[in-house]
C-alpha cells in the first residue's frame, strides 16, 4: 500500500506556543490530504481537507485561525496548532490517497500541551 | 447529516472463533466502504474496502455489503489474540472524498 509519514511522532509544548506537524506522501502524489484529531476512547474526527495550491476546507466547529493548514506541494501538508492550550492535547492523524480512493493514514502525532 | 453507526462493544470472542462486526450507514447513495483496524495508540490501518453488494474475501477477513439494507459487516475467521483492536467502519463521502467514520467496535480475542 501507499506510505504516508508524519513528523514529529510526538511533541510536548508549553501552553501558548505553536506546533507544526508535517504530513508527507512518500511514494505517491496527493492533491488532497485530510487531517483528523482523535481523543482517547473516541473515534476519528475530521478537522479539515487540505488541497494542494488552495485553501483548506474546515469542518464545522474547527477554528481555521487556530489550526493553520498549508498544502504547498503534492507530497506535503502541514498543520500548525497556534497558541496551543491543554485542551488541544490530542492524537493528530493525517491521511492521503493515491489514484484510487482508498485513504492511507500516517502514523499520527501525539501532542501534549502543558 | 450523514452517519455511520457501529456497536462500540467490547466484543469478546475466544481464540479460533469467528468475530462478526457490523456497521450501518445513513446515506443510501454511498458507494465506497472501508474497514480499518486501529491498535491502541496507533493510527488506523486499512483492512479491506468493498464497493459492490455481496461478499469480498481476503485471507481470514470477509467484508459483506448489502446496499438495500444499508449494512456492511466484517467477519474475521479463526480469530487470534493479535486481532484484538478497535475496528472502524468508514463510508466515503462522494462529494469531496472524505471518510465518515463510525465510532468503532472494540474487539477482544481471548486465548
Amino acid at each position: 500500500g501507499a506510505v504516508v509519514s508524519q513528523h514529529p511522532s510526538w511533541v510536548i509544548c508549553k501552553s501558548g506556543t505553536s506546533v507544526k506537524i508535517e504530513c508527507r506522501s512518500l511514494d505517491f502524489q496527493a492533491t488532497t490530504m485530510f487531517w483528523y484529531r482523535q481523543f482517547p476512547k473516541q473515534s476519528l474526527m475530521l478537522m479539515a481537507t487540505s488541497n494542494e495550491g488552495s485553501k483548506a476546507t474546515y469542518e464545522q466547529g474547527v477554528e481555521k485561525d487556530k489550526f493553520l493548514i498549508n498544502h504547498a506541494s503534492l507530497t506535503l501538508s502541514t498543520l500548525t496548532v497556534t497558541s496551543a492550550h491543554p485542551e488541544d492535547s490530542s492524537f493528530y492523524i493525517c491521511s492521503a490517497f493515491p489514484a484510487t480512493d482508498t485513504q492511507y493514514f500516517g502514523p499520527g502525532t501525539r501532542l501534549t500541551v502543558l | 447529516q450523514k452517519e455511520v453507526e457501529q456497536n462500540s462493544g467490547p466484543l469478546s470472542v475466544p481464540e479460533g472463533a469467528i468475530a462478526s462486526l457490523n456497521c450501518t450507514y445513513s446515506d443510501r447513495g454511498s458507494q465506497s466502504f472501508f474497514w480499518y483496524r486501529q491498535y491502541s495508540g496507533k493510527s488506523p490501518e486499512l483492512i479491506m474496502f468493498i464497493y459492490s453488494n455481496g461478499d469480498k474475501e481476503d485471507g481470514r477477513f470477509t467484508a459483506q455489503l448489502n446496499k438495500a439494507s444499508q449494512y456492511v459487516s466484517l467477519l474475521i475467521r479463526d480469530s487470534q489474540p493479535s486481532d484484538s483492536a478497535t475496528y472502524l467502519c468508514a463510508v466515503r463521502d462522494d462529494q469531496g472524498g472524505k471518510l465518515i467514520f463510525g465510532q468503532g467496535t472494540e474487539l477482544s480475542v481471548k486465548p
